[in-house]
């Protein structure tokens, strides 16, 4: 049972550059997020999803997109990347299933863009 | 979702227990709080939870005062290892995308 797996660990992107994220967890959880950790803060919360073909919203949504085609997939774009959005990007899932408790988190996804 | 307040940074003897106080004061009544630590740059990892009675594992124990509005993690026997970010949340039993994760409690171990 892998849990919450983020591909690529890093990545260093020009700015401008695009690229795409991508979250996978094998626990059938029905909601995932995308966090941004800048350095000594909390996670902010960039986009998130309640269920396949769904999106929405969070604190810090500009510049990025997702998409949820699977149930077990949750991708971040970045369409042109900037040097604001060099974080550390955390992927974590949720379930509603009885006994359940909290999220489980990715190991996350470091990207530098210079 | 509530917000918590926590202290900064904390410092205990490897040995001895380690207590978090975290306060949440607006916490509401279907809300639990949950403990999470961050080793490094590694993602969040769960400790544990509890709702209104104070909750004990394998890893610590959690306090939470009868007016819930303040609560203790408490690890027992800390170790170099237990050095991390720790972060109180509150929220619903399945999580959500209201709840807040704050810069936590940076808890030093020293020998």
């Amino acid at each position: 049972n892998a849990g919450v797996t983020q591909t690529p660990k890093f990545r260093v992107l020009k700015t401008g550059q695009s690229m795409t994220l991508l979250c996978a967890q094998d626990m059938n959880h029905e909601y995932m997020y995308w966090y941004r950790q800048d350095p000594g803060m909390g996670l902010r919360l960039i986009h998130y999803s309640v269920g396949e073909g769904t999106t929405a919203k969070g604190e810090v949504p500009d510049g990025y997109n997702v998409s949820r085609l699977k149930k077990q997939n949750f991708l971040l774009g970045l369409e042109s990347a900037a040097p604001s959005q060099t974080s550390v990007y955390f992927c974590a899932s949720t379930t509603t299933e009885k006994g359940a408790y909290g999220y489980t988190f990715g190991s996350g996804t470091r990207l530098t863009v210079v | 979702d509530a917000k918590t307040t926590q202290p900064t940074s904390m410092d205990c003897a490897e040995g001895r227990a380690a207590n978090l106080p975290c306060n949440h004061s607006t916490i509401s009544g279907n809300e639990y709080v949950y403990w999470y630590r961050q080793i490094h740059s590694q993602g969040p990892q769960y400790i544990i939870h509890g709702l209104k009675n104070n909750e004990t594992n394998e890893m610590a124990s959690l306090i939470i005062t009868e007016d819930r509005k303040s609560s203790t993690l408490i690890l027992p026997h800390a170790t170099l290892r237990d050095t991390a970010v720790y972060y109180c949340i509150v929220g619903p039993r399945t999580g959500g995308f209201k709840t807040i994760f704050g810069a936590g409690t940076r808890l030093f171990v020293k020998a």
